[in-house]
């Protein structure tokens, strides 16, 4: 079945500082990518999707492409807050199924 | 504001005892979702349910049990059988087209452990 690989966090950034998480997949056909949010405490919330290759999703400044290329959707900002520390999920529909595969999470803390 | 609610936040059970986790939605969403949230695990699926009065076991749907009787509620029961049920628990709901790229939908959680 479809499955996800994001780099394991925790990352560390200083405010301002450049974001780059990682996310691959493998994947039967081009499935719709996303990144899901959870802020502390709470639960996940979409972050942003891309619907077929080639394409983007943006969100609150932050980017990934859809690439087929090189089967990934990596997720990028050029400035982050404080505010965007949180745990990271890429994810991808499980193959067939109303069922979706999460990534394990990277977790992103910025200091001040 | 249409949303998903979770009941308790918080719950505390002996060793033992069966407990039951509420979520309801007013989003009209077909389909409902448990997942399992441990750390440095991601979330893993424990059932969904894609129609009232139907439901299906994920990857990990032993020692749990739910059911759908209505199409806004999906309640998960954490029976004794589940070895280590200490968890944070969220539920979700879809559209039906998740596989064509609509969002799921989370509640905020329900955090269950086991004295």
């Amino acid at each position: 079945g479809n499955s996800v690989t994001q780099m394991e966090g925790p990352v560390t950034l200083s405010e301002e500082a450049f974001l780059t998480i990682n996310c691959t997949y493998t994947a039967t056909g081009y499935p719709s990518l996303f990144w899901y949010v959870q802020y502390p405490g709470e639960g996940l919330q979409l972050l942003l999707k891309a619907t077929k290759a080639d394409d983007k999703g943006s969100n609150k400044g932050f980017e990934a492409t859809y690439r087929k290329e090189t089967t990934s959707f990596h997720l990028e900002k050029g400035s982050v807050q404080v505010s965007d520390s949180a745990v990271y999920f890429c994810a991808l529909p499980s193959g067939g199924y109303q069922k979706v595969t999460f990534g394990t999470g990277t977790k992103l803390q910025v200091i001040p | 504001d249409g949303g998903i609610t979770q009941s308790p936040k918080y719950l505390f059970r002996k060793e033992g005892q069966n407990v039951t986790l509420s979520c309801e939605q007013n989003l009209n969403h077909d389909a409902m979702y448990w997942y399992r949230q441990d750390p440095g695990q991601g979330l893993r699926l424990i059932y969904y349910s894609q129609i009232v009065n139907d439901f299906q076991k994920g990857d990990i749907a032993e020692g749990y049990s739910v059911s759908r009787e209505k199409k806004e509620s999906f309640p998960l029961t954490v029976t004794s059988a589940q070895k280590n049920p200490t968890a944070f628990y969220l539920c979700a709901s879809s559209t039906r087209e998740v596989a064509g790229g609509d969002t799921q939908y989370f509640g905020p959680g329900t955090r269950l452990t086991v004295l």
